[in-house]
Order: structure tokens, then sequence, then C-alpha cells
């Protein structure tokens, strides 16, 4: 199956510092990623879809000069949590999308988890 | 009332046991239904689909989905150590590209 990478997988930074977090999707091409961020037992919660080329789409609630998206190239999109704060703290997740003949599918990233203190 | 539905458990079980899972949804528009195995501190992982109602097995894994009740299952039988994860279940469209997900089960199978 498609293999996606998340660097790095774990962060500790100060609070008010940005953090630059990548995803890269390793054997194959992606149009369309997508960042996630998941609470403690909680579900994951989509942020943001993550266009190459062009704008992410950010949902309704998420703070788009906050998390700041950019897919410069088939394979990789970055999400930076600028002027981090503890309430940020978090486990994101990133997923890339393949078409299939059946339906689109999403591979997901091993995750990364942010702690701000 | 959330799109998905599942309830987050614990849900405790000793070795050998038959792992019953569920989510249940309100979008009739869905049409493929996903079980993913999430262990701790990483990233989910596809164990099956199903498209549109039926069952679907694959080991010792068996999908179930009844579109009429918008119901779908997950069971799991001789479950194993191994099995303790939280399983999330999700759902999209056929056109659609985002993903539906429910609140994930925490599952532990006691050796």
């Amino acid at each position: 199956g498609a293999v996606v990478s998340q660097h790095p997988s774990r962060v500790i930074c100060k609070s008010g510092t940005s953090v630059k977090i990548e995803c890269r999707s390793l054997d194959f091409q992606a149009t369309t990623m997508f960042w996630y961020r998941q609470f403690p037992k909680k579900s994951l919660m989509l942020m943001a879809t993550s266009n190459e080329g062009s704008k992410a789409t950010y949902e309704q609630g998420v703070e788009k000069d906050k998390f700041l998206i950019n897919h410069a190239s088939l394979t990789l999109s970055t999400l930076t949590v600028t002027s981090a704060h503890p309430e940020d703290s978090s486990f994101y997740i990133c997923s890339a999308l393949v078409s299939g003949p059946a339906y689109n599918e999403q591979f997901f990233g091993p995750g990364t988890r942010l702690t701000v203190l | 009332q959330k799109e998905v539905e599942q309830d987050p458990g614990p849900l405790s079980v000793p070795e050998g046991a038959i792992v019953s899972l569920n989510c249940t949804y309100s979008n009739s528009a869905f049409q493929y239904f996903m079980w993913y195995r999430q262990y701790s501190r990483k990233g989910p992982e596809l164990l099956m689909y199903t498209y549109s109602s039926g069952n679907k097995e694959d080991g010792r894994f068996t999908a179930q989905v009844d579109k009429s009740s918008k119901y779908i299952s997950l069971f799991i039988r001789d479950s194993q150590p191994s099995d303790s994860a939280t399983y999330l279940c999700a759902m999209i469209g056929s056109d659609d590209y985002k993903l539906s997900f429910g609140a994930g089960t925490t599952v532990t199978v006691r050796a």
C-alpha cells in the first residue's frame, strides 16, 4: 500500500514559537492531502484539505492564519502552527488521497505529537 | 447530532473472546464503510472496507453493513492481546473525498 511519512514524530516547543510539520507521500504522488487533529481518546477532526499548487481549504472553526498549510509539490505538504500555545498541544495526523476504482482512499501518516510548554 | 456515532468504550475482553463494535450514521449518501485500527500514538491503518450493504470477512475480522438501519459492525473472532487498539469506523460517499469518522472505540484484550 501507499506509504505516508510525517516529520517530526514528536516535538516539544515553548509557547509563542512556530512549529512546522511535514507530510510526505513516499512512493506516490498526491494532489490532495488532509490534515487532522486528534485529542486524547477522541476521533480525528479534519482541519483542512491541502491541494497541490493552490490554497488549502479549511474546515469551519479552524484558524487559517494560525495553521498555515503549504502543498508545494506532489509529495509534500507542510503544516505550520504559528505562535503555538499550550492549547495547540495535540496529535496531528496527515493523510494523502489516492483515487481508486472504488472510492477515494486516504493513506495516513504516523502522526506528530506536539507539546507546547 | 453527530453524523457518525460510535460508543468510545472502553471495551475490555479476555483473550479468545469475540469483540463486537458498531457505528450508526445519519447520512444516507454514504456508500463505503471502513474500519481503521489505531495503536497508541500511531496513525490509523485501514483494516477493511465494505461497499453498500452486506458482509465482508477477512481472517478473524468480519464487517457488516445494514444501510436500511444505517448501522455497521465489526466483529473480531478469537481476539488476541495484539488486537488491543482503538477502532474507528469511517464512511464516505461515492464521489466524496472527505471521510466521516466515528469517535473510536478503545479495545483491550486481556491475556
